[in-house]
């Protein structure tokens, strides 16, 4: 059974940054491709970006490039994501998501964390 | 980007309806889409990957089709546990997109 526990809700000032975790056992980390993807509420939803199996390489979509850091700890299994200049049009719930197969970049995304609410408010 | 665009947006139907959504894309995609259930408070949960394939969880009443830019999911026999939204995503190329979501509710 393949988990992705990710860290709890945010509530964040506009202009601040939120960084999200996403923790998953050894064996369901190593040599997976994950991705974030994120939706406003009541909307639908958004690819952020993602992060290949060694951490060396993101890509990002356009839209949150020079805004979006995506890292990963292999000591802990996890990853993060890091959002940066906040404005209320941040608010939403931010997923990690894994890739169904080993090294594989189908962006097929059969594993979904539980989702983390992020607002931002003043 | 690759837009989607799904309809019906929403559609009330009975346990027992045939359901069918449709999506098509902005540009060839070939067969890389996939098909996702998202109930209320949940997170997506992946039903059908290169337009047709099913994950293994997913029951055979649930049917995808299509290639190029037209696609379908089909639900042959609507159950209590099916009412929620669906959203395909084109698996194509970079940036992933989804659709705008289809949300299925009780007649």
């Amino acid at each position: 059974q393949v988990q992705l526990v990710q860290s709890g809700a945010e509530v964040k000032k506009p202009g601040a940054s939120v960084k999200v975790s996403c923790k998953t056992s050894g064996d369901a980390y190593t040599n997976f491709y994950f991705h974030w993807v994120r939706q406003a509420p009541g909307q639908g939803l958004q690819w952020m970006g993602k992060i290949n199996p060694s951490g060396r390489s993101t890509t990002y979509a356009e839209t949150f490039q020079g805004r979006v850091t995506m890292t990963r700890e292999s000591s802990t299994s996890s990853l993060s994501m890091e959002l940066s200049g906040l404005t209320s049009e941040d608010t939403a719930m931010y997923y990690c998501a894994r890739e169904r197969d080993v090294f594989s970049s189908s962006s097929r995304l059969a594993y979904w964390g539980q989702g983390t609410l992020v607002t931002v408010s003043s | 980007a690759i837009q989607l665009t799904q309809s019906p947006s929403s559609l009330s139907v009975s346990v027992g309806d045939r359901v069918t959504i449709t999506c098509r894309a902005s540009q060839d995609i070939r067969r890389a889409l996939a098909w996702f259930q998202q109930k209320p408070g949940g997170p997506p949960s992946l039903l059908i990957y290169d337009a047709s394939r099913l994950e293994g969880w997913v029951p055979s009443r649930f049917s995808g089709s299509g290639s190029g830019t037209d696609f379908t999911l089909t639900i042959s026999s609507l159950q209590p546990e099916d009412f929620a939204t669906y959203f395909c995503q084109q698996m194509d190329s970079y940036p992933l997109t989804f659709g705008g979501g289809t949300k299925v509710e009780i007649k």
